[in-house]
């Protein structure tokens, strides 16, 4: 079984510019969630797609968008690039929604720095 | 608005020394609480799921513990492979978003 897969590991932007991040979930998994985590800090829930659409928002301007494909993978984009969206980028995704609270499984991440 | 709190911030433990890292929480209504441990520069790694007070899990050296309140991570005769951040989320009752709030962790430093 596949973990949840992220790239790239590494981007190093400049200020103004766009950015694409991209995610694949679990096996078996059709919600995906995106975090920033900055330095010391717990992640932060940017958004979250489940069937294709957003399905939940953080306190994130509309620059920080996203997509969910048909096979669950997602993307983050970020326009006009600002030095504090320098982070760690985290993906998890979690399986078929029921009742109970569902455990979200966490990629290992991408990190960001905007000079 | 949900809050998650994480104390200590940071602890430092000889190899054998056991201990408890604390979480507490004000949400409007629980649907689970979450421990995850993160290594540096990694994505959060996932291990157990709480639902509801008085319920207990173990792993290893590690027993999480929930009351209404309040979750404990219980750390026994810990090992330097112990070492990394605790992070606490909880995840509220609300109709279509499954959103973790997380505390901003307990860095565990085990000493040889």
């Amino acid at each position: 079984e596949t973990g949840v897969t992220q790239s790239p590991t590494h981007l190093i932007k400049t200020r103004g510019q766009q950015v694409t991040l991209r995610c694949s979930s679990q096996s078996g998994h059709n919600t995906v969630s995106w975090y920033q985590q900055a330095l010391g800090q717990g992640p932060q829930f940017i958004f979250q797609y489940y069937r294709e659409e957003e399905n939940g928002r953080g306190n994130f301007p509309p620059r920080f968008s996203g997509l969910q494909f048909p096979n669950y993978s997602s993307e983050l984009n970020v326009n006009a690039l600002e030095l504090d969206d320098s982070a760690l980028y985290l993906c998890a995704s979690s399986p078929i929604r029921d009742s109970g609270g569902n455990e979200q499984f966490f990629g290992p991440g991408t990190r960001l720095t905007v000079l | 608005e949900d809050q998650v709190t994480q104390s200590p911030e940071a602890l430092r433990l000889q190899e054998g020394e056991s201990s408890s890292l604390n979480c507490s929480y004000t949400v409007s209504g629980l649907r689970g609480l979450f421990w995850y441990r993160q290594d540096p520069g990694k994505g959060p790694e996932f291990l157990f799921t709480l639902y509801s007070a008085g319920e207990e899990k173990e792993k290893e050296r590690l027993k999480a513990t929930l009351t209404k309140k309040e979750s404990f991570l219980h750390i026994t005769a810990p090992k330097p492979e112990d070492s990394a951040t605790y992070l606490c989320a909880v995840q509220v009752v609300n109709f279509g978003n499954e959103k973790l709030t997380f505390g901003t962790g307990t860095r565990l430093t085990i000493i040889p």
